[in-house]
């Protein structure tokens, strides 16, 4: 069964501070996803790596930034946080995406941040 | 742009069949169609997957007309234990967009 792990169920930092949120997963899968998950604005994509250091930007990708230095491991930065990035954060992982198919993704149990 | 939409909030009861609505753009025929059940404090979890017709597994079935601008997950015979959060997820080539979520209330 795959596991997605996120280093932190929920964390509380001030606004300024560079925050660092670790994601791990156990499959060997070339795609990982950072999300962040607002009440009635579903899922929207921060950014997404499909190698080891490799990353592509979502649709939001202003004030974060993210590094794959080996294949399980995704990390998602706050260069400087700030109140308006209070939101849970979920990590993903998938196997790559062909022409023919597209994965599921499955996902972490989500990180709630809170930026005082 | 790429857009999906959902509705906010569906509620049923014990022993009915749910059928919940993602609206899209037009998609290929070979863009996919995903769609996820996320339960409170945990991640979301697939459910099913499609690219066309009717397809069809242990848990839901997924319908995708003909014209291709819209999809509905089918839930047969829900029980409580299916209150959750449903997402639809569309992959227009490089394009991925979650509609924003509909929350199903299975009612005793």
């Amino acid at each position: 069964d795959v596991k997605v792990t996120q280093s932190s169920r929920y964390l509380v930092k001030r606004t300024g501070e560079k925050v660092f949120l670790e994601c791990v997963q156990d499959m060997d899968h070339e795609n990982m996803f950072w999300y962040r998950q607002d009440p009635g604005l579903g899922l929207r994509l921060i950014y997404f790596s499909y190698d080891v250091k490799m990353k592509e930007k979502g649709d939001i990708p202003e004030g974060y930034s993210v590094s794959r230095e080996k294949k399980e491991r995704f990390s998602l930065i706050l260069e400087s946080a700030s109140t308006n990035q209070t939101s849970m954060y979920l990590c993903a992982s998938s196997t790559l995406w062909t022409d023919d198919s597209n994965q599921p993704q499955h996902f972490g149990d989500g990180t709630r941040l809170s930026i005082l | 742009l790429a857009k999906t939409t959902q509705p906010i909030s569906m509620d049923s009861y014990e022993g009915q069949e749910v059928n919940i609505t993602c609206s899209h753009n037009n998609i290929a025929t070979n863009d996919y169609i995903t769609w996820y059940q996320q339960f409170p404090s945990q991640g979301p979890r697939f459910i099913i997957q499609g690219y066309k017709t009717k397809v069809t597994n242990e848990v839901a079935s997924l319908f995708i007309p003909a014209d291709r601008k819209s999809s509905t997950l089918s839930l047969p015979r829900v029980s409580l234990s299916d209150t959750a959060v449903y997402y639809c997820l569309v992959v227009w080539n490089n394009d991925m967009r979650f509609g924003a979520g509909t929350r199903l209330t299975v009612k005793p």
